[in-house]
């Protein structure tokens, strides 16, 4: 089974802070994805990773895959409350098929 | 309708029932997932369908749990004799290729055993 570590579990901060995330795991991924979930709805995907050392922006978040494609960060900007939610990645298994397996998640809490 | 649809939205029922829970894709989304989520946690991978058949359903925990989309579009995920662990959110997501493509998950179907 591949399993997804993500960390910190939780996050709660000042509006306007920079913060990073983590998503690690000894075993290689085909393409890892960020998702952003809200209360009471489902994940909306960010972002897809394929290529090791692979960085990606998307506005004031920047996301970046392990050379390994073990391993992927998120990184967001002078955070705001608007960011408030639960960020989960996802991995594609290179023997999984489209199976996904997520991590459990990093719920990030920015007070204004 | 444009997204991904799940009904009930809040489901209650008692220990040793049997409970339903409907998925509605987006229309033209070949594959569809269905996955588990507690509170505080990930969601849980427990079903791909690729069109009308099952690709992988290595994650239904067990034999209690069956899933079925006779039609290659609406999918519906059966619980038998269900338990107070059952509980959790169901999500379903629909995706137009299959593979690591992106995800288009609904709102889920909250569980609730008594």
């Amino acid at each position: 089974t591949q399993l997804l570590e993500q960390s910190p579990q939780f996050l709660s901060i000042q509006e306007g802070e920079n913060l990073t995330v983590y998503c690690n795991s000894s075993s290689v991924f085909s393409s890892l994805q960020w998702y952003r979930q809200e209360p009471g709805e489902g994940p909306v995907l960010l972002v897809t990773v394929v290529t090791g050392g692979e960085v990606k922006k998307l506005k004031r978040l920047t996301f970046q895959f392990g050379d390994a494609r073990k391993d992927s960060s998120l990184h967001i900007t002078a955070a705001q409350p608007g960011d408030t939610g639960l960020y989960l990645c996802a991995g594609a298994g290179e023997t999984s098929g489209s199976r996904l397996t997520f991590g459990e998640g990093t719920q990030l809490t920015v007070n204004p | 309708g444009a997204g991904v649809s799940q009904t009930p939205s809040n489901k209650v029922t008692e220990k040793g029932k049997y409970v339903e829970l409907r998925c509605d894709p987006i229309s033209g989304h070949t594959a569809l997932y269905w996955y588990r989520q507690s509170l505080g946690q990930g969601p849980e991978f427990l079903i791909y369908f690729q069109g009308t058949g099952a690709a992988d359903d290595s994650g239904l925990p067990n034999d209690r749990f069956f899933a079925v989309r006779p039609e290659g579009s609406v999918s519906t995920l059966k619980i038998q004799r269900t338990e107070r662990g059952d509980s959790a959110m169901y999500l379903c997501a629909s995706s137009s290729t299959g593979g690591a493509g992106e995800l288009f998950f609904g709102e889920g179907s909250r569980l609730t055993v008594l």
